[in-house]
């Protein structure tokens, strides 16, 4: 069966304090990896796209990188701002996505 | 470019109501998804469509039915609700070419009492 799992499931950082969030995955036919984030109430939005082990992709304070299995979402110096909840989901064959439950970062100042 | 809208926001329904969850997307994409997301469990694939005039199962699609009404509009229908199908819909949808992310709609919140 495909799983993902995202660890840790919250995560509370001082401003400016940089961390990691894990996505784990077990997937028969991985064609890709995703970052979204999503604001309370919102959809998810799009973050980054990951195809290849090795890939890295930044925008602004977020880096996303992959391995053969998993991927890690860092985050510099992060402001409150940020505050969101992150969803990895790994893209399958027949283009559909299987999400992770997602980790809920709050970032004080 | 409003990308993907979706209506009602809310909406409140007694066990055995009817309803039609509606969609639409301006960004000419050939696919397009409803998703169910409940606390703790991610978002949960209920039907997509791959193309105008296809429909496929995804992995929770007890109780749902869908209709891609043409390339821009794509609705989910309850036919029965019940209370386990009290959770946030979400509508998506996806190009081939500029890559196989999913754009998101703004969810619709659906409580079944």
């Amino acid at each position: 069966e495909d799983q993902v799992t995202q660890s840790p499931e919250a995560l509370r950082l001082q401003e400016g304090e940089s961390s990691s969030l894990n996505c784990s995955y077990t997937v028969s036919g991985l064609r890709g990896l995703f970052w979204y984030r999503q604001d309370p109430g919102k959809g998810p939005e799009f973050l980054f796209t990951l195809y290849s082990a090795g890939e890295e992709k930044e925008k602004e304070r977020l880096k996303a990188t992959l391995t053969k299995k998993e991927s890690f979402l860092h985050i510099t110096a992060p402001k409150p701002e940020d505050s969101a909840t992150y969803l990895c989901a790994v893209l399958l064959y027949g283009n559909k996505l299987v999400f992770g439950a997602g980790t809920i970062l709050r970032v004080k100042s | 470019n409003a990308g993907v809208t979706q209506t009602p926001k809310f909406q409140v329904l007694k066990t055995g109501q009817s309803m039609t969850l509606q969609c639409a997307q301006d960004m000419n994409h050939n696919s397009m998804y409803w998703y169910r997301q409940d606390p703790g469990m991610g978002l949960r694939l209920i039907y997509y469509s791959a193309s105008e005039g296809t429909t496929d199962k995804g992995e929770v699609p007890n109780g749902y039915n869908v209709s891609r009404l043409n390339k821009r509009e794509f609705s989910l229908r309850l036919e029965s609700a019940a209370p386990s199908q009290t959770s946030v819909y979400f509508c998506a949808s996806s190009g081939v070419g500029g890559g196989y992310e999913q754009y998101f709609g703004p969810g619709t919140r659906l409580t079944v009492t």
